[in-house]
């Protein structure tokens, strides 16, 4: 079964740094997402992106945040200042074609993202 | 927006009960429920949705209930098992189009042999 493929599975880096997470959504997908779960809480949405660009954001995703897909297979999401708060587990999703609530978000394994 | 309520936030039962996990949610536009399962260090894995024209869903040993009225779902695990021992999400998205999951707090389920 295809499955959201994601990278690194941990990064540490220092407060102020850029940092790039990445994803490969499944191949056939159009609409991608991604969420961060902060350790021991729920999950939160983040931002969604289709057709090259953003659907919709949280007030999470400030001017730090930004999304892109680079090429057809990869979905990135940089931070471009860490802070200590951004520490978290961030996942990606996609889903298929119609992007409508029919259809199941697939989550990748996740990036933990440790800010020091 | 959509704000979505979990309860209990951990449950223990003994292997062979029943487990019981019940969200509400706020905004009635929304129309698609689906249920993630999270083990320790994992994704969230879907175990079982449901849409705003059906009340009810069966899967094997787990089912979804849904009240539109009072705007509250409900997941049942029967014959639980130590393997169900997980931290379980539910969340609502809306009816039309690409619509983000708002996710409940969670519940950690425990399950003793």
């Amino acid at each position: 079964e295809p499955e959201v493929t994601q990278t690194p599975s941990h990064q540490v880096t220092q407060m102020g740094q850029e940092v790039i997470l990445r994803c490969v959504p499944i191949s056939n997908h159009l609409y991608f997402y991604w969420y961060r779960q902060i350790l021991g809480q729920k999950v939160e949405f983040l931002v969604s992106f289709y057709n090259n660009e953003i659907s919709e954001k949280s007030e999470i995703f400030d001017d730090q945040f930004s999304v892109e897909r680079p090429d057809g297979s990869n979905f990135t999401l940089k931070i471009r200042s860490t802070k200590l708060e951004d520490s978290a587990m961030y996942f990606c999703a996609s889903t298929g074609l119609t992007g409508g609530p029919a259809d199941t978000q697939y989550f990748g394994p996740g990036t933990r993202l440790t800010v020091l | 927006g959509e704000n979505v309520e979990q309860h209990p936030s951990t449950l223990s039962v003994q292997e062979g009960d029943s487990a019981v996990i019940k969200c509400t949610y706020s905004d009635s536009a929304s129309n698609y429920f689906p249920w993630y399962k999270q083990e320790l260090g994992k994704r969230p894995q879907l175990i079982i949705d449901i849409r705003s024209n059906v009340g009810e869903k069966k899967d094997q040993r787990i089912a979804v209930t849904l009240n539109k009225t009072a705007k509250h779902f409900s997941l049942h695990i029967t014959e639980t098992q130590p393997e169900d021992s997980a931290v379980y999400f539910c969340a609502a998205s809306k009816a039309a189009g690409f619509q983000k999951l708002v996710f409940g707090t969670g519940t950690r389920l425990l399950v003793s042999p």
